[in-house]
């Protein structure tokens, strides 16, 4: 069966980088897109943006001004997974982060929950 | 880039229906996918290319538009039900995602 799978909770101090995790199985991984989304606080999801796995391309989304320069999508297709690298944390970067599969968003990893404080 | 407006939050008593609505700047002929989050949960996908339901999502969940305004409806709304929906849709041109605010349903 399909499953992406998100690497576990971060504590990270402002400034500091994290990588968050996305490994895929159960089906090609190649065939397609993964995106990736963040959801502060009981707040409402946001499309960071998605990267193309056949290529390597990646899209970051046009109006996250948030995250725009400090965000990096990037893949290891030998082992099926997807990577979300945001560098110079700041306290309002915290909030979990999602990937999803294609253009639908058929399929969810479970959630990263980044805390970024000192 | 578009905008999708959903109501902050609907009621419906237990199997009654209820419709959630999406309002966009222009639908330009195309349907919002539609999201179920529970609490402490990934989102779901229950209505994906205007009106189809993937694997597992049962039929009382159905999606429809008619104008700017999508809608997803809930035919005779179940406890389990209750939950936060999201629609969603590609941008102009399919280079952004927009989501919609988010519906917290509340299942009386």
């Amino acid at each position: 069966q399909v499953q992406l799978v998100q690497s576990g909770s971060e504590l990270k101090r402002p400034g500091a980088s994290v990588k968050i995790s996305c490994k895929a199985s159960g089906y090609t991984f190649t065939s397609y897109g993964l995106n990736w989304m963040r959801q502060a606080p009981g707040q409402g999801l946001q499309w960071m943006g998605w990267i193309n796995t056949k290529t390597g391309t990646p899209t970051y989304a046009q109006d996250f001004q948030d995250f725009i320069g400090r965000s990096v999508f990037s893949l290891d297709t030998s082992v099926g997974t997807a990577y979300l690298l945001i560098s110079s944390l700041k306290a309002e970067d915290s909030g979990t982060f999602f990937c999803a599969r294609g253009d639908y968003l058929d399929y969810w990893g479970q959630g990263t929950l980044v805390t970024v404080s000192s | 880039s578009s905008e999708l407006t959903q109501d902050p939050a609907v009621s419906v008593a237990l199997g009654q229906t209820i419709r959630i609505t999406c309002q966009a700047d222009s639908l330009r002929s195309e349907s919002p996918n539609w999201y179920q989050q529970k609490p402490g949960q990934a989102p779901l996908l229950v209505i994906f290319r205007k009106n189809k339901r993937p694997s597992g999502i049962p039929d009382r969940f159905s999606g429809s538009s008619s104008g700017d305004t999508a809608s997803l409806t809930i035919t005779g709304a179940q406890a389990e039900d209750e939950a936060d929906y999201y629609c969603s849709l590609r941008d102009r041109g399919d280079t952004n995602v927009v989501f919609g605010g988010g519906t917290k349903l509340t299942v009386l």
